[in-house]
């Protein structure tokens, strides 16, 4: 299996930082990484697919870069709406497989 | 609008068969774009993919349950459903079904259930 890390585990931050998440595969991936935020009680929601690209919808403070085996996940300008835990996913193999999660908190 | 919704029982006994069904509306399971998955996350933790099913009936399994899972559909009710067998306590989690979305090479699960909590407990 594919392990993907994310660093940091939790992050405190204030409105208006910018914050960075950071994720590394196991092996090379190519771009096929997806991020996802999930709040309290809720299912995860995709916000940035192919490593890149921002879903439709999604506010363009959310950004994602990176190819191979590091990839970076940036929101430009924290929003008091925004807190929540972020996932890594790859899909470049089966079994598709997650980060460990990013708990955002202000 | 895809929408999915999960149903079965909350309580399992341990060595029992989970099993839970999840309800597709807005949108054909029959449809090739999309694979049917089932993604559960144990309390307080991360998130673990268990399988998929695709419209012909090709299901592919996590290693990690592969000998006890189950993954069918039903297109006449457009749902489909997971049993996992011979559950313990560390079945414990919050079970979503998911739909995939593949198309042009890239993947992404696009459409969630609101999740249901299945505790093992005797």
């Amino acid at each position: 299996d594919i392990q993907m890390t994310q660093s940091p585990s939790s992050l405190s931050a204030s409105v208006g930082d910018r914050v960075t998440i950071t994720c590394q595969a196991s092996q090379d991936i190519s771009n096929y990484l997806n991020w996802y935020q999930q709040k309290p009680g809720k299912a995860p929601k995709l916000l940035i697919y192919d490593a890149s690209n921002l879903k439709t919808g999604v506010p363009s403070r959310f950004s994602g870069s990176g190819s191979g085996t590091d990839f970076t996940f940036t929101i430009s300008s924290l929003q008091s709406e925004d807190i929540a835990t972020y996932y890594c996913q790859q899909f470049a193999n089966l079994p598709y497989t997650f980060g460990q999660g990013t708990k955002l908190g202000i | 609008q895809v929408q999915l919704q999960e149903s079965g029982p909350g309580l399992v006994k341990p060595s029992q068969t989970l099993s839970l069904t999840c309800t597709v509306s807005g949108g054909s399971i029959s449809s090739g774009n999309y694979y049917w998955s089932w993604i559960r996350q144990h309390p307080g933790k991360g998130l673990e993919w268990i399988g998929y099913i695709y419209y012909s009936g090709r299901a592919y399994y996590n290693p990690s349950v592969k000998s006890r899972v189950t993954i069918s559909f039903d297109t006449s009710k457009n749902q489909f459903s997971l049993k996992l067998s011979s559950v313990t306590a560390a079945d414990t989690a919050v079970y979503y079904c998911a739909s995939m979305h593949c198309s042009g090479g890239t993947c992404y699960f696009d459409y969630w259930g609101q999740g249901t909590l299945v505790t093992v407990s005797s």
